[in-house]
């Protein structure tokens, strides 16, 4: 069964602190790996799409990566408006219905 | 750009009693659809629709229909809700193949 997990489910990181969320996937046969933003109460907002391992994708300060069992998404010198919930989403290559993760809340202080 | 307009947005309503909610886009995208979001289960797909008169079950359709009449409407509809429908809905629209989805501003269903 094709799954998601992702970790820690909430991160608190001052102004310039940088760090990584991580996605941990199992699927069978990987179409695409794809990351979302949400800011509270609105809807997911696409950031990134990761097709296969060793690609990155990078914009402003984040920087999506892949293997072949996890992504990572790198935070460079985050900012308050960085704030929110980062999900991230699989899809298998039967071209099947993409399967998010419970993403993880991110909070930075100024 | 992409809109996904949703209606109502919030609403509080009583077992049983029918309701549904709508779901427009501004694009021509063929692929439409629904989502629920609740605590610690993530984001959860409800039912697709790939192009008019084409629909297709997710993973947690059981209490709700859809109907693709038109390319740009895609209503979720609950014939007769439960308190286990209580949960945050959203439409989105896009590419499936690439997986860029646009999501609507949700609407926030209460059942009692």
């Amino acid at each position: 069964e094709d799954q998601v997990t992702q970790s820690p489910e909430a991160l608190r990181l001052q102004e310039g602190e940088s760090s990584s969320l991580n996605c941990s996937y199992t699927v069978s046969g990987l179409r695409g790996l794809f990351w979302y933003r949400q800011d509270p109460g609105k809807g997911p907002e696409f950031l990134f799409t990761l097709y296969s391992a060793g690609e990155e994708k990078e914009k402003e300060r984040l920087k999506a990566t892949l293997t072949k069992k996890e992504s990572f998404l790198h935070i460079t010198a985050p900012k308050p408006e960085d704030s929110a919930t980062y999900l991230c989403a699989v899809q298998n290559n039967q071209g099947g219905k993409l399967i998010f993760g419970q993403g993880t809340e991110l909070s930075v202080k100024p | 750009e992409a809109q996904v307009t949703q209606n109502p947005r919030y609403l509080i309503t009583v077992t049983g009693k029918k309701l549904t909610v709508t779901c427009s886009q501004n694009m021509n995208h063929e692929y439409m659809s629904w989502y629920r979001q609740d605590p610690g289960l993530g984001l959860r797909q409800i039912y697709y629709s790939m192009n008019v008169e084409v629909t297709d079950k997710g993973d947690v359709p059981e209490g709700y229909k859809v109907s693709r009449k038109e390319k740009r409407n895609f209503p979720l509809i609950l014939e007769s809700p439960s308190p286990n429908q209580t949960s945050l809905y959203f439409c989105a629209i896009g590419d499936r193949a690439t997986g860029e989805l646009f999501f609507g501003e949700g609407s926030r269903l209460t059942v009692l």
